[in-house]
């Protein structure tokens, strides 16, 4: 079973707040994720890293932040949270083989922006 | 761009077969994944195909063909825990995943 943690699960906020949203793996997994989701909708990516020290941004990055200094800790910031950014907030590890990149999914960050 | 194209949802009796259909179109291929999401919750993977042909785990099958561009899920002998979405999610050239919008799967009795 993936050991991938998400905190907090739940989190309503209002306009304007600066919010960090927690996700730690246990697996050693080089590759870490952050997407996010909306109900009945496909997953965006938006940010990526590849190990510490580095991370990428997806397709949604622009109003958000990320870092990674511990292998196992990559943390998203949200500078000012609008209410566009109500969503589901997922974040995932996989192993580094370039030929296999099964990815494990934590439980998710529900964020509501009023 | 990059395309991804599942049915949006599918209905089905408990102890039937469903297949379930995935197309896409991206920008090179490194495998396609197939994951299970309950409502709510968070993805579940599910299986792997990167050659042509079906690969077969206990109830669940998944087949691929890289020429048409075409998977399929086939769930067997269904259960009413069944009931979740089913995404597709194809690793581009650049070793990212592209995901369709997911198959929502309703069991009836």
């Amino acid at each position: 079973e993936a050991d991938i943690y998400q905190t907090p699960r739940y989190l309503v906020i209002g306009t304007g707040k600066k919010i960090t949203l927690e996700c730690s793996q246990t697996m050693g997994h080089d590759k870490m994720y952050w997407y996010q989701q909306d109900p009945g909708m496909e997953l965006h990516l938006i940010h990526y890293s590849y190990g510490v020290n580095s991370t990428e941004k997806g397709d949604l990055s622009s109003e958000s932040t990320v870092s990674r200094i511990r292998t196992e800790h990559f943390p998203l910031t949200l500078e000012s949270a609008r209410p566009s950014h109500t969503s589901q907030y997922l974040c995932a590890s996989s192993p580094s083989k370039e030929d296999y990149n099964e990815q494990f999914f934590g439980p998710g960050t529900r964020l509501t922006v009023l | 761009g990059q395309n991804i194209d599942q049915p949006t949802e599918m209905t089905a009796t408990e102890g039937a077969i469903v297949q379930i259909n995935c197309t896409y179109q991206t920008s090179g291929f490194n495998g396609l994944f197939w994951y299970q999401q309950h409502a709510g919750e968070a993805p579940t993977f599910l299986s792997y195909n990167v050659l042509d042909g079906l690969e077969e785990k206990g109830r669940f099958s998944s087949f691929l063909s890289r020429s048409k561009g075409y998977s399929y899920l086939l769930l067997k002998e269904l259960q009413m825990k069944d009931s979740a979405s089913y995404l597709c999610a194809v690793m581009d050239s650049n070793y990212q995943l592209i995901w369709g919008a997911g198959t929502k799967l309703i069991i009836k009795p």
